[in-house]
């Protein structure tokens, strides 16, 4: 089974902080992507990356960057966390689909439920 | 209006019902996402499908793309079936997906 890992589970950081997310995919999957889940909203893409070194923006990428030096591991990165960031995170994986698009399944971690005070 | 639709936002029903949970989407697909959340976060891929119907144990997902339209069943629902479901749609050549907003599931014993 694919195993998606996320550093943390919970998470607690000040504003003003840099806060970074790690997660870590077992399976070569060439796609990671990186949600933010709010109550009432649903999830939102912050940012994606299709192979090494390689980023796209997604919805919501202000306030955030990311870095994958790595297949297996994609990072977010929180360069000075604000209260608004406060949310639920989440990271995804998935192999590259017919024509490149993202037509297979999504494998996801538990999640990283960060608290900005 | 959302490109991704489900209905109905929130459903409770008794142990053993039959479960419907229905997804409209508007924009051509290469391929609809079903999956499942349980309360403490954790997302599941249960289907992905871009035609026809696909069965997994008590659920079943199918999909009509004329109709631009899937459903979710459950057949003998249980309380551990309990979770919020998810539609999604992958479009062609994109890596990203349209979410719908999900559909809460409570299942009574």
């Amino acid at each position: 089974d694919v195993k998606v890992t996320q550093s943390s589970r919970y998470l607690v950081k000040r504003t003003g902080e840099k806060v970074f997310l790690e997660c870590v995919q077992d399976m070569d999957h060439e796609n990671m992507f990186w949600y933010r889940q709010d109550p009432g909203l649903g999830l939102r893409l912050i940012y994606f990356s299709y192979d090494v070194k390689m980023k796209e923006k997604g919805d919501i990428p202000e306030g955030y960057s990311v870095s994958r030096e790595k297949k297996e591991r994609f990072s977010l990165i929180l360069e000075s966390a604000s209260t608004n960031q406060t949310s639920m995170y989440l990271c995804a994986s998935s192999v590259t689909g017919t024509w490149g698009s993202n037509n297979s399944p999504l494998h996801f971690g538990n999640g990283t439920r960060l608290t900005v005070t | 209006k959302n490109e991704v639709e489900q209905s109905p936002q929130n459903l409770t029903a008794q142990e053993g019902e039959f479960i419907t949970i229905n997804c409209s989407y508007s924009v051509g697909i290469s391929a609809l996402h079903w999956l499942q959340q349980h309360p403490g976060g954790g997302i599941v891929s249960l289907f992905m499908l871009s035609s026809g119907k696909k069965k997994h144990g008590r659920l079943i997902a199918t999909i009509n793309i004329q109709e631009k339209h899937s459903s979710l069943h459950i057949t003998a629902s249980h309380p551990r079936d309990s979770a919020v479901y998810i539609c999604a749609v992958s479009l062609d050549s994109n890596y990203q997906l349209i979410w719908g907003a999900g559909t809460k599931l409570i299942i009574k014993p």
